[in-house]
């Protein structure tokens, strides 16, 4: 059965630090791979995917993912995390969602 | 252009009853997904409609649950008789093609006491 895995339930950085999400997902012939984006009280929102072509995506608000198909991952970076972008973060494949990664950020 | 629309936000209700949740999707979509995430656990894939046909219900937890989404718009969830393991957020989205990027609603809480 294909899944996503998210390793990090909890992650806190400070503001300016960079940022990386790991996402692991099961081999399937065609990656349709994304990270959506939850911040309280909202609905979730798409920040990238990878379909085919370049295998370094960038999304909105200045995050990007790597598809590296040997590992079978999808980690989400961002340079220099802000306080806005303490939320809640998902990757999925096709249908299937990982549990999240909720993400803390200090001052 | 509008997105993704579900009522209610929040609905509690007590075990035996029924609770009907709605989606709007957005227009021009033929796709809607409805998905539910129970206690902080994984996002989980309940349904697919293509238009008005399911085109994959796998994910459907039981019989208790029955989905519709006549003429192809606006899609239903009714739970019927609510227990309290169905307890959690149930997220609609719609997208253009299978597969695709879902732009999703923000969810209906569902409390069962």
């Amino acid at each position: 059965a294909q899944s996503v895995t998210q390793p990090d339930i909890h992650i806190t950085v400070s503001e300016g630090a960079s940022l990386e999400l790991r996402c692991n997902y099961s081999y399937g012939a065609t990656p349709y791979l994304f990270w959506y984006v939850q911040s309280p009280g909202q609905g979730l929102q798409l920040l990238l995917k990878y379909f085919s072509g370049d295998t370094l995506v960038q999304g909105i608000k200045g995050f990007e993912a790597e598809f590296k198909r040997s590992q079978s991952s999808f980690n989400l970076r961002k340079p220099s995390v802000h306080w806005s972008d303490a939320a809640e973060y998902f990757c999925a494949h096709k249908l299937i969602f990982g549990t999240g990664t909720r993400l803390q950020v200090f001052p | 252009e509008a997105g993704v629309t579900q009522f209610p936000s929040h609905s509690v209700i007590e075990k035996g009853q029924t609770v009907t949740l709605r989606c709007d999707p957005i227009s021009g979509h033929d796709n809607l997904y409805w998905y539910r995430r129970v206690m902080g656990k994984e996002i989980k894939f309940l349904l697919h409609f293509v238009k008005e046909s399911k085109q994959d219900e796998s994910g459907m937890p039981n019989n208790r649950f029955l989905a519709e989404r006549t003429g192809g718009t606006y899609s239903t969830l009714k739970v019927q008789p609510a227990e309290l393991e169905d307890s959690g957020v149930y997220f609609c989205a719609s997208s253009q093609g299978d597969g695709r990027a879902a732009f999703f609603g923000q969810g209906t809480r569902l409390t069962v006491v």
